[in-house]
């Protein structure tokens, strides 16, 4: 249980135009979610909390404007990277907790600008 | 801010061996929780356990414990017996909040140690 679906796995895209990233919870509601940034053989960067029904809270240094985060519904929270550029070209993961379960991670995805 | 600490960035083992990793946290917190998380190749993040403040007994998973010192803020996993397919990047992770009982608040990683199971 307690399985969330990150889709797409991996994505292309020219510079200048933009990417959205799903997170669909699968078998329970995620009130919160996570989304984290990661650079290859670096730790988890974590860029914004979204909770469902209310703005995402963004961590310090991180563009709301190129980084938008929708949650929309219990089930489902999206991040769009908008007029993507080269050096946003990283690994990016989402997360929803549950209280005395932990962390559960999407499979995360790889987005690669050109 | 909470930070935490993992000082060993590469490790290595021979299968079957035991090895220690290490993690230390800073927190002004008395309740937090503690995690070690392992990232394989695939890149999947996938939870090998998880530790409550509270509780003064260490957390045990099948090969893989915890010693669990509150005072000297210390949060080291052992892992017994080590197979090949424990090679992977492990991340010590902290939080310190739950959010009304239902989910916990956001997360902070330690840098990662990368570990190698040599055959």
């Amino acid at each position: 249980g307690a399985v969330v679906s990150q889709h797409p796995s991996w994505v292309i895209c020219k510079s200048g135009t933009s990417v959205k990233i799903e997170c669909r919870s699968l078998d329970f509601q995620a009130t919160t979610m996570f989304w984290y940034r990661q650079f290859p053989k670096q730790s988890l960067m974590l860029m914004a909390t979204s909770n469902e029904g209310s703005k995402a809270t963004y961590e310090q240094g991180v563009e709301k404007d190129k980084f938008l985060i929708n949650h929309a519904s219990l089930t489902l929270s999206t991040l769009t990277v908008t007029s993507a550029h080269p050096e946003d070209s990283s690994f990016y993961i989402c997360s929803a907790s549950l209280f005395n379960y932990g962390y559960t991670f999407g499979s995360g995805t790889r987005l690669t600008v050109v | 801010a909470q930070t935490v600490t993992q000082s060993q960035p590469e490790m290595s083992v021979q299968e079957a061996e035991t090895v220690t990793l290490s993690c230390t946290y800073d927190t002004s917190e008395s309740d937090y929780y503690l995690f070690w998380y392992k990232q394989p190749p695939s890149r999947q993040m996938i939870l090998v356990i998880r530790q409550e403040a509270y509780k003064q007994q260490n957390a045990t998973e099948n090969r893989f414990s915890v010693n669990f010192q509150k005072a000297a803020k210390s949060f080291s996993l052992k892992i017994s017996d080590s197979q090949l397919g424990d090679a992977a990047m492990y991340f010590c992770a902290y939080t310190d909040s739950d959010a009304g009982g239902t989910s916990y608040g956001k997360l902070t990683f330690g840098q990662g140690t990368i570990l190698t199971v040599h055959p």
